[in-house]
């Protein structure tokens, strides 16, 4: 069964540094997403993303992430400088069509900033 | 139900019986749900969805009633067995646009 994978499955990195986080969607679909997951609470939207441009972004989404689709399978999330607070479980995830469809997720990456 | 922060709502029950965990939503607009499980340690997977021109939707074990008058989401699970144990989210969009996550409920199975 096609799958959302996501690499790696733990980064560490220090706080200021530049962090991005890898994802592969499932090849026809054609919407892409992240979300994020701090420990213990609930998963919250990030950004949206179809046809080479973010379709929707929220209001954590700000100025230090962007996301690229560098080539035809790779979707990826860049954090510029890491601030503590980033430490969480991220999610890609992705589906045919937006909003009405079932997202697949992958298992996510977890970002640790010390 | 729905929490704040760090302290989910719980369920504990016993093997073989049946669960129901509830949701309740904010946006009245809202027309397509999903629940979703999350085991520890990975990603949400989709159990079952549904439309707002329903009220009710069954799948394998699983049943989601939509009670769209008060805002009300629940998913019930037959025979709950111990791989049922895991974090259960609601999910809901509306107009096509991208979907937003509840709290959700940490179901906990005792054998």
């Amino acid at each position: 069964e096609p799958e959302v994978t996501q690499t790696p499955s733990h980064q560490v990195t220090q706080m200021g540094q530049e962090v991005i986080l890898r994802c592969v969607p499932i090849s026809n679909h054609l919407y892409f997403y992240w979300y994020r997951q701090i420990l213990g609470q609930k998963v919250e939207f990030l950004v949206s993303f179809y046809n080479n441009e973010i379709s929707e972004k929220s209001e954590i989404f700000d100025d230090q992430f962007s996301v690229e689709r560098p080539d035809g399978s790779n979707f990826t999330l860049k954090i510029r400088s890491t601030k503590l607070e980033d430490s969480a479980m991220y999610f890609c995830a992705s589906n045919v069509d937006r909003g009405r469809d079932i997202q697949y997720f992958g298992a996510g990456t977890r970002l640790s900033v010390l | 139900g729905e929490s704040v922060g760090l302290h989910l709502p719980t369920l504990s029950v016993q093997e073989g019986d049946n669960s129901i965990i509830n949701c309740a939503y904010s946006n009245s607009a809202s027309d397509y749900f999903i629940w979703y499980k999350q085991e520890s340690g990975k990603g949400p997977q989709f159990i079952i969805d549904i439309r707002s021109n329903m009220d009710k939707r069954q799948g394998q074990r699983v049943t989601v009633l939509l009670n769209k008058t008060v805002k009300h989401l629940s998913l019930q699970i037959a025979a709950t067995q111990p791989g049922d144990s895991a974090v259960y989210f609601c999910a809901e969009t509306f107009n096509n646009n991208d979907m937003r996550f509840g709290a959700g409920t940490r179901l906990t199975v005792k054998p």
